[in-house]
């Protein structure tokens, strides 16, 4: 299986800050990647897809990037509804593999 | 709009058999694959198998090898999954989501269902 890391696992941060978050895989998927976003007692939501694209209706201060096997998520100026957990998750290969989320605070 | 509403949450002893649902609608059913994803109180998301609403078709994961059986129902846009001998660490948040692009693109999971809590307690 494809192996997917994140890091950090946790991070703490102000309203307005630059926010990036790394995803990297244990083998190249190519562009196959995808970033969700979860608050607490809710399902996850899909933000990016094949590593850059936006999905329908969210806000342009999320971006993501990478090839192969490293990625990132970065969010320009860091919302309070932004405050939650964040995923990647690799379609290169059957299993689909999540990595284990990275929490944004508030500082 | 797309929508995928799942059945309401679940209370289980261990060794029993659980079935949850999920209803599609504002889309074409057959057009698109689900997904079955769980995540265990405070964890992480863990795949659990795909299906191909048209024809039934389906992956499992190797975890669930032998325990899991998903199904779908075209008459009513309806997905099933059916997890046997359940056991404490089957405790979780079960969700059905929709699969875009698979198998002809980069697949992502663009529609989830509300998640099924199932509790499983003697």
């Amino acid at each position: 299986d494809v192996q997917m890391t994140q890091s950090p696992s946790f991070l703490s941060a102000s309203v307005g800050d630059r926010v990036t978050i790394t995803c990297r895989a244990s083998q190249s998927i190519s562009s196959h990647l995808n970033w969700y976003q979860q608050k607490p007692g809710k399902a996850p939501k899909l933000l990016i897809y094949v590593a850059s694209n936006l999905q329908t209706g969210v806000p342009s201060r999320f971006s993501g990037s990478g090839s192969g096997t490293d990625f990132t998520l970065t969010i320009s100026s860091l919302q309070p509804e932004d405050f939650a957990t964040y995923y990647c998750q690799q379609g290169y290969r059957t299993p689909p593999t999540f990595g284990p989320g990275t929490t944004v605070d508030i500082k | 709009q797309v929508q995928l509403v799942q059945s309401g949450a679940e209370v289980k002893k261990p060794g029993a058999s659980l079935k949850i649902s999920c209803k599609a609608t504002g889309y074409t059913f057959t057009n698109f694959f689900i997904h079955w994803v769980r995540q265990a109180p405070g964890q992480g998301l863990e795949w659990m198998g795909i299906i191909n609403p048209s024809g039934g078709r389906t992956v499992y994961a190797q975890n669930f090898q032998g325990r899991v059986t998903m199904t779908s129902d075209t008459s009513t846009s309806t997905l099933y999954l059916d997890l046997s001998s359940l056991r404490s660490e089957d405790t979780a948040m079960y969700y059905c989501a929709r699969v875009r692009g698979y198998p002809t693109a980069p697949p992502y999971l663009d529609s989830w269902g509300q998640g099924t809590l199932v509790i499983v307690s003697s």
